[in-house]
């Protein structure tokens, strides 16, 4: 079956840690992106891809890193730099098409901080 | 980029068809109206998108009048299972894509 899968579900990070949350793809995608979303919140963008080894700052990048050495694989680090990385962490992908493009999601993983 | 203004939440009974509405005033020319559907832990799902007049697919239907500047997501007949997060984008697509809040709807038995 095609689809997006996220790893691992849950991850927790202990201060000054580095952490990465892994995000597969297997559509044949052109384009990936990283959400972040908080409680009761809206989804944010944190980092997206349009082609391998090409990769734009979203609106929240700071405190985040990602690579794109294949098109498949979208992984974002979340740095010690991040101060509040507790929330819940989405990957999508879609095949650009302009206006008419639509994103498909992972399952997401759920960053604590211990 | 055109925001969406639409209701922070709803509620239903099962068997009622519910209606949720969204408002888009800056529309761009370009711009699509797509729908998806959250549940708790969920990632989003892509649920109807359209242009202009009405959409109809096995889920859902949108409603688009002339000028664009709203639009209705209508599910009918909901139950339980329907239960979720409804966002209403207005967008040309890719890093332009913006997920507002979107409107909470609970269905009640």
């Amino acid at each position: 079956d095609g689809g997006i899968t996220q790893s691992p579900k849950y991850l927790f990070r202990k201060e000054g840690q580095n952490v990465t949350l892994s995000c597969e793809q297997n559509l044949n995608h052109d384009a990936m992106y990283w959400y972040r979303q908080d409680p009761g919140q809206g989804l944010r963008l944190i980092y997206y891809s349009q082609i391998v080894n090409d990769f734009q700052k979203g609106d929240i990048a700071e405190g985040y890193s990602v690579s794109r050495e294949k098109k498949e694989s979208f992984p974002l680090t979340v740095t010690s730099a991040q101060k509040n990385p507790t929330a819940f962490y989405l990957c999508a992908s879609s095949t650009p098409r302009g206006a008419q493009e639509t994103q498909y999601f992972g399952p997401g993983t759920r960053l604590l901080v211990l | 980029l055109a925001k969406t203004t639409q209701p922070i939440s709803m509620d239903s009974y099962e068997g009622q068809e519910v209606n949720i509405t969204c408002s888009h005033n800056n529309i761009a020319t370009n711009d699509y109206i797509t729908w998806y559907q959250q549940f708790p832990s969920q990632g989003p799902r892509f649920i109807i998108q359209g242009y202009k007049t009405k959409v109809t697919n096995e889920v859902a239907s949108l409603f688009i009048p002339a000028d664009r500047k709203s639009s209705t997501l209508s599910l009918p007949r909901v139950s339980l299972s329907d239960t979720a997060v409804y966002y209403c984008l207005a967008h040309t697509g890719g890093f332009k894509t913006i997920f507002g809040a979107g409107t909470r709807l609970f269905v009640k038995a």
